[in-house]
């Protein structure tokens, strides 16, 4: 099942626009990390945010985390084309010893140049 | 190319055959997880391996699944009588930590 949600599903920007997704999750996390996905091959991962940071940067991304609300945004800032993607986040959850991911949905970027 | 590798990259077969799908991981990543992702979705997880032990199976791995690493290096996943419903893009991951995962490029499984 997935735990996450992310909002929006579809997000459709100019280059140079700043895009911002949103994921809410349902349970207690270690992490929580995002993913960028092309058009039909694997995950690229982007950042892993612990549960006791509540911002991260790297590059032109920004995460945030809010675990009081159970939910994390990620902030790409001068989008380019090449942005265009699936974006997920993915919660760090323990069970039984190790760290299971937990995806959510995803939501797909276009950035139009 | 150091990154988690997949083979096939595709694959179509006729509903009741077998196929067996391949992942080598990064080389010094003892972690490795097999996720299962339909059209879109998000990845669910399948099962996981720490060296050689399969420590955990989703319920969603039925009987018809079966996961294996032998020597701790490379791991293959073989769904036996397979059925449309189970046409998806597998994915497999590796981790040196447990956190972070490093993903292949998948293998795109058709059933027709």
């Amino acid at each position: 099942s997935q735990q996450g949600e992310e909002d929006p599903q579809a997000l459709s920007i100019q280059e140079g626009e700043n895009a911002t997704m949103n994921c809410s999750y349902k349970t207690s996390i270690n992490n929580l990390q995002w993913y960028r996905q092309n058009s039909g091959r694997g995950l690229v991962h982007l950042i892993l945010i612990r549960s006791n940071e509540r911002e991260k940067h790297s590059g032109r991304l920004r995460v945030t985390l809010d675990t009081s609300k159970k939910s994390s945004s990620l902030l790409i800032t001068a989008s380019r084309a090449a942005d265009t993607a699936s974006y997920f986040c993915a919660t760090g959850v323990m069970n039984t010893g190790f760290q299971k991911l937990v995806f959510g949905t995803g939501t797909r970027l276009l950035v139009s140049p | 190319d150091t990154g988690v590798s997949q083979d096939p990259r595709h694959k179509i077969t006729k509903r009741g055959q077998n196929v067996t799908f391949r992942c080598d991981p990064i080389s010094e990543h003892n972690r490795l997880y097999w996720y299962r992702q339909t059209l879109g979705q998000g990845p669910e997880f399948l099962t996981y391996f720490q060296n050689e032990a399969q420590l955990e199976k989703s319920r969603l791995l039925s009987d018809r699944f079966s996961a294996e690493r032998p020597k701790g290096s490379f791991s293959t996943l073989e769904i036996q009588r397979t059925e449309q419903g189970d046409s998806a893009m597998y994915l497999c991951a590796s981790s040196l930590t447990g956190a972070e995962a490093f993903f292949g490029q998948g293998t795109r499984l058709t059933v027709v």
